[in-house]
């Protein structure tokens, strides 16, 4: 069973396209979060949900979008797409907000924006 | 605002050997946790190990043990044993009250046979 799933785990695609990645936790988690991962490989939280609402919004343009249907679920949907978008996008989930613990990863998606 | 830097861009090991990656970090948080992830070539996330700030005792899991140094705000990762699936880049993290992860830059590490 895969706690953490993401689709797609490739995504090819041209400048000014909108796309959704979604993300899906079994681990019975509140929390889920999207992280971006550039070139140079650095990690940064872009968004945090608890329970379905938006905790942390670390100043991500507004194309980019999170939506989560249920405490489960967290996709992110990414509209005009530009060439610095390209990166992997990593969704995770916790059990805690109160506190700080580990995170979850999925497998990451990496997109390519051409 | 909380940092974590990571000093070492690359490393390398032999097999068998035990090599330390430093991480230092800032925090104005006075409950945190600290941790060592994993990310080989797959891609995929591995949480290594996890630190406690309020625990004055070292993390241990199998290889891997920290060296947590809470007033020099340092927490390194010692593998011992090095292993070629231990080949990977590793990153430290630090995680407080806002729950959210702040990563460093990573360290690359190379295990030759």
């Amino acid at each position: 069973d895969t706690a953490v799933s993401q689709t797609p785990k490739y995504l090819v695609t041209q400048m000014g396209n909108d796309k959704s990645i979604k993300c899906e936790q079994n681990l019975g988690h509140d929390t889920m979060y999207w992280y971006k991962q550039d070139s140079k490989k650095f990690l940064k939280i872009m968004f945090s949900y608890n329970n379905k609402e938006l905790i942390i919004n670390e100043t991500v343009p507004n194309r980019f979008s999170p939506k989560s249907p249920d405490k489960a679920h967290l996709n992110l949907h990414i509209n005009s797409l530009e060439l610095g978008d390209s990166a992997v996008y990593f969704c995770a989930s916790s059990q805690d907000p109160r506190g700080p613990t580990e995170a979850f990863f999925g497998q990451g998606t990496r997109l390519t924006v051409v | 605002a909380q940092t974590v830097t990571q000093s070492q861009p690359e490393m390398s090991v032999q097999e068998a050997e035990t090599v330390t990656l430093s991480c230092t970090y800032d925090t104005s948080e006075s409950d945190y946790y600290l941790f060592w992830y994993k990310q080989p070539p797959s891609r995929q996330m591995i949480l290594v190990i996890r630190q406690e700030a309020y625990k004055q005792q070292n993390a241990t899991e199998n290889r891997f043990s920290v060296n947590f140094q809470k007033a020099a705000k340092s927490f390194s990762l010692k593998i011992s044993d090095s292993q070629l699936g231990d080949a990977a880049m590793y990153f430290c993290a630090s995680g407080g009250a806002t729950n959210k992860l702040i990563f460093g830059t990573g360290t690359l590490l190379a295990v030759q046979p």
